[in-house]
């Protein structure tokens, strides 16, 4: 299976609702979990992360859950707003060949808001 | 700072041609990548570096090259294109492991 996976690939919700995006990873030594959003035709930007010795992380209207020995993590968006609209990616980071930890992420996840 | 720069913003390649994508980074990281994003398939690594003179293959390196011969650029070479190239690629820099990586602003390749 792959390293980090996401869920849902498309998401839609009206305007005002929440919106919650799930992900899983393989290695159990990873210890760093950003959220990144992509507007369409941008490149990706960091809205948030959490550490491994962190269970939850909040900055406004997003928060980040963390169950490390479940190893999953969510992203959760309260009051989405049309702006919100995006395409989220999680990532994690994974040993790589060369032994370093390198941002792996996730297939990503198309949030679509309706005003 | 200008951050990361990738160069070109777009390109048309034919069957078999070489072209290098150039990408620079102004804030002394030393953790650079090279992704390619294809549609539903998120960002797969293609290469990394974590310093000047490392390299390292990441999930998808076949077909491309790179080199690390400073702290500031780490460019990624095709030498004969194939449709299956055809995609988005984003380089991405860090200041060390486990922390935010910064990207580039992409480039969009069509090979023909």
């Amino acid at each position: 299976g792959e390293n980090v996976e996401q869920h849902p690939s498309t998401l839609s919700v009206q305007e005002g609702d929440s919106a919650v995006i799930k992900c899983t990873y393989s290695d159990s030594a990873s210890n760093y979990f950003p959220w990144y959003k992509q507007e369409l035709g941008k490149r990706p930007q960091l809205i948030i992360d959490i550490r491994s010795n962190v269970g939850e992380k909040k900055d406004q209207r997003i928060a980040v859950t963390l169950n490390k020995t479940a190893k999953h993590f969510s992203l959760h968006i309260t009051e989405t707003q049309p702006e919100d609209s995006a395409v989220y990616f999680c990532a994690a980071s994974i040993r790589a060949s060369g032994g370093s930890y390198i941002p792996t992420f996730g297939r990503g996840t198309s949030l679509i808001v309706h005003p | 700072n200008a951050g990361v720069t990738q160069t070109p913003k777009f390109r048309i390649l034919k069957i078999g041609q070489s072209m290098t994508l150039q990408c620079a980074q102004d804030m002394n990281h030393n953790y650079m990548y090279w992704y390619r994003q294809d549609p539903g398939m998120g960002l797969k690594l293609i290469y990394y570096s974590v310093g000047a003179g490392i390299t390292d293959k990441g999930e998808v390196p076949n077909g491309y090259n790179v080199s690390r011969s400073t702290t500031e650029d780490f460019p990624l070479r095709l030498e004969l294109a194939a449709p299956s190239q055809t995609s988005v690629y984003f380089c991405a820099s860090g200041g060390r492991e486990n922390t935010e990586a910064f990207f580039g602003q992409g480039t969009r390749l069509t090979v023909v």
